[in-house]
């Protein structure tokens, strides 16, 4: 059971543009909802994380917005740079038990 | 934020034989570890989770006696491959948290190619 679905699967955009990643759950009980940064060959890094009793964080150039009623979450990246390009995965968790990971989205920021 | 090493970075190693893989917290005590194996171009999928002096708990489908766990202490856990076969041949990555706080800090990961 796919319990975190994420899209798009590879996203593009020019340098300067806001990336846009959604990530869509089932499971009412979740209340922790980070998301990660990958580079080829390295560990998830966390970028930010956000619980259900905010609709909104924002950390720099990176924003989650957080949707309970739909169960959706997603991620924004403003002025996306070419060094943003990499895989990001959104991730759920209950309580502190292990995360589940969406399917991860590539990201190419074109110059 | 806190860190968390992992050794080796790469490991290659004949069919049959172990690769011992060692997760390490540098500057904060990992009450809680897990381990999870990422196939090319796929997402992370977790194997097991560890707590410091306790056994394991193994996900549906990861064989224990195949993936030994060891969290002996609250800076280090290991992942022994045992009789190692090319379809273990993986990105293995660990991720470490502390007592006080729902994030948890990954590894660098581990390349491990059976031949």
């Amino acid at each position: 059971q796919q319990q975190v679905k994420q899209s798009p699967q590879s996203l593009i955009v020019q340098k300067g543009g806001i990336s846009i990643i959604n990530c869509a759950y089932e499971n009412t009980a979740f209340d922790y909802f980070p998301w990660y940064q990958q580079f080829p060959g390295k560990g998830p890094a966390l970028l930010i994380a956000i619980r259900p009793d905010v609709s909104e964080k924002k950390e720099g150039r990176f924003t989650i917005s957080f949707n309970k009623s739909a169960k959706q979450f997603s991620l924004h990246i403003m002025d996306s740079q070419p060094g943003d390009s990499a895989t990001y995965f959104c991730a759920t968790a209950t309580g502190r038990r292990a995360l589940t990971f969406g399917s991860g989205t590539r990201l190419q920021v074109q110059p | 934020g806190a860190v968390v090493s992992q050794h080796p970075s790469w490991v290659i190693c004949k069919s049959g034989t172990s690769v011992k893989i060692e997760c390490r917290s540098l500057d904060f005590q990992a009450t809680t570890m897990f381990w999870y194996r990422q196939f090319p171009k796929q997402s992370l999928m977790l194997m097991a989770t560890s707590n410091e002096g306790s056994k394991a708990t193994y996900e549906q489908g990861v064989e224990k006696d195949k993936f030994l766990i060891n969290h002996a202490s609250l800076t280090l856990s290991t992942l022994t491959v045992t009789s190692a076969h090319p379809e273990d041949s993986s990105f293995y990555i660990c991720s470490a948290r502390g007592d006080s706080t729902d994030t948890q800090y990954f590894g660098p990961g581990t390349r491990l190619t059976v031949l």
